[in-house]
């Protein structure tokens, strides 16, 4: 495989659901990122681990739990979502500090029910 | 004022026309530029990154302009298939990690 794969591709969850989203990424880069994109929105920054450290948490409710346990794996944890959290959520890789582009998955679209 | 920001557009255009997006950013310690595509409920693309001395890849030109902060994509011979979402991007470095901005996307329609 290559290239950054995301699943599952789709998700429908309750309120009390817990659920958690995968990503891996077969780059062999040092950075993972988490990002929401609802409708006619831009992309939103949730988080960032480089080196397996996370960098950036741009006040992402505590009901979304990042979890990256080694460079190639990087997984959202969700627990007791709202509706108005049903979006496109996804994943990308980069090699962190070189100015390098982000690579990213096809994506998970969630709904909340 | 948002770091960075696109004409939303949208852009309908008949197919071989030619058109341009313009992007501004707002933080002169941005470093890096890129152009996304993002086709319909898919993940964005990269389509290529924006180098000060501006650069072409086929139908495709980017440029990019340091002192008015301002990166432009321009497509010629414009086809059905270049209908997309547009996203312009900006880098720069944040302590411990590199932060890539992405502006909303500008949304381009080829007419046949």
């Amino acid at each position: 495989e290559t290239g950054v794969t995301q699943t599952p591709r789709h998700l429908v969850m309750g309120m009390t659901n817990k659920k958690s989203l995968k990503c891996e990424q077969h780059l062999g880069h040092n950075a993972m990122y988490w990002y929401k994109q609802s409708a006619k929105k831009p992309l939103e920054l949730m988080f960032v681990y480089s080196l397996e450290e996370r960098v950036e948490n741009n006040s992402v409710p505590s009901r979304f739990s990042p979890e990256c346990p080694n460079s190639s794996h990087l997984f959202l944890h969700l627990h007791t979502l709202q509706p108005e959290d049903s979006a496109l959520y996804l994943c990308a890789s980069s090699q962190i500090n070189t100015g390098s582009p982000l690579h990213f998955g096809n994506g998970t679209r969630l709904t909340v029910t | 004022r948002k770091e960075v920001e696109q004409d939303p557009g949208p852009f309908n255009v008949p197919e071989g026309a030619t058109v341009a997006f313009n992007c501004t950013y707002s933080n002169s310690a941005s470093q890096s530029f890129f152009w996304y595509r993002q086709d319909c409920r898919k993940e964005p693309k990269l389509l290529m990154s924006v180098y000060s001395s501006g650069n072409e890849d086929g139908r495709f030109t980017a440029q990019l302009n340091r002192a008015s902060q301002y990166i432009s994509l321009l497509i010629r011979d414009s086809k059905l298939s270049d209908s997309a979402t547009y996203l312009c991007v900006a880098g720069r470095s944040g302590g411990s990690n590199y932060k890539l901005t992405f502006g909303k996307g500008t949304l381009l329609t080829v007419n046949p």
